[in-house]
């Protein structure tokens, strides 16, 4: 079975530029949420979906938006980059509701940078 | 912010000892977790301690939760080079969110 698959895995984008992420979670899995992990610290929870509809939301700005779709895949949209964006990028999937009392399937990340 | 604080920052020991590291955190949760990442990449879940539990074993791993002091240890016995890695532990509420320390890198020397 595949794992949490995330597209691209490397990105390099100009200050001010927006910018789409991708995650398809395991197969069967219903809940994904997204982490923003600067080097050197630990992932800080930016937002979680479960059936399609936003169950959490870290303390990010507005600039940070995202979206689930039918087939349960899931769109990280950052717009007007800034250089303290330059971040991995970890999707997490989880069958249930949520990750309460299941471990949580990360994806490989991906790595953005912003000049 | 940071929910938990990983102690030691940064752990060097050589293969067959055993690798010990600790986990602080603030507010009342679900349950703890424990998660590997090698060379800034996925992070793989390695185990799962509820509140009500006291010690939880897997394989060469073994987890501590003392929910009245608000901490949780990682014992990793005998170690080994592929053991070299950052170590996270996490915490979950009723939701399942997760919130992170800032990690343990530990080094395994042949």
């Amino acid at each position: 079975d595949a794992g949490v698959t995330q597209s691209p895995t490397h990105l390099i984008k100009t200050r001010g530029q927006h910018v789409t992420l991708r995650c398809s979670p395991i197969s069967g899995h219903k809940s994904v949420s997204w982490y923003q992990q600067v080097l050197g610290q630990g992932p800080q929870f930016i937002f979680q979906y479960y059936e399609k509809e936003e169950r959490g939301r870290g303390n990010f700005p507005d600039r940070f938006s995202a979206r689930q779709f039918p087939n349960y895949s899931s769109e990280l949209n950052v717009n007007a980059l800034l250089l303290g964006d330059s971040a991995l990028y970890l999707c997490a999937s989880s069958p249930d509701r949520g990750h309460s009392g299941t471990e949580a399937f990360f994806g490989q990340g991906t790595r953005l940078t912003v000049v | 912010s940071q929910q938990g604080e990983e102690d030691p920052q940064a752990l060097s020991i050589q293969e067959g000892e055993n690798a010990t590291m600790n986990c602080s955190y603030k507010t009342s949760i679900n349950n703890l977790q424990w998660y590997r990442q090698n060379s800034g990449r996925g992070l793989v879940h390695l185990i799962l301690i509820r509140s009500n539990e006291r010690e939880k074993h897997s394989g060469r791993l073994r987890v501590t939760l003392d929910t009245s002091k608000k901490s949780s240890s990682l014992l990793i016995t005998a170690s080994r080079a592929a053991d070299t890695a950052s170590y996270f532990c996490a915490t979950a509420d009723s939701w399942g969110k997760l919130q992170f320390g800032a990690g343990t890198q530990v080094v395994v020397t042949p």
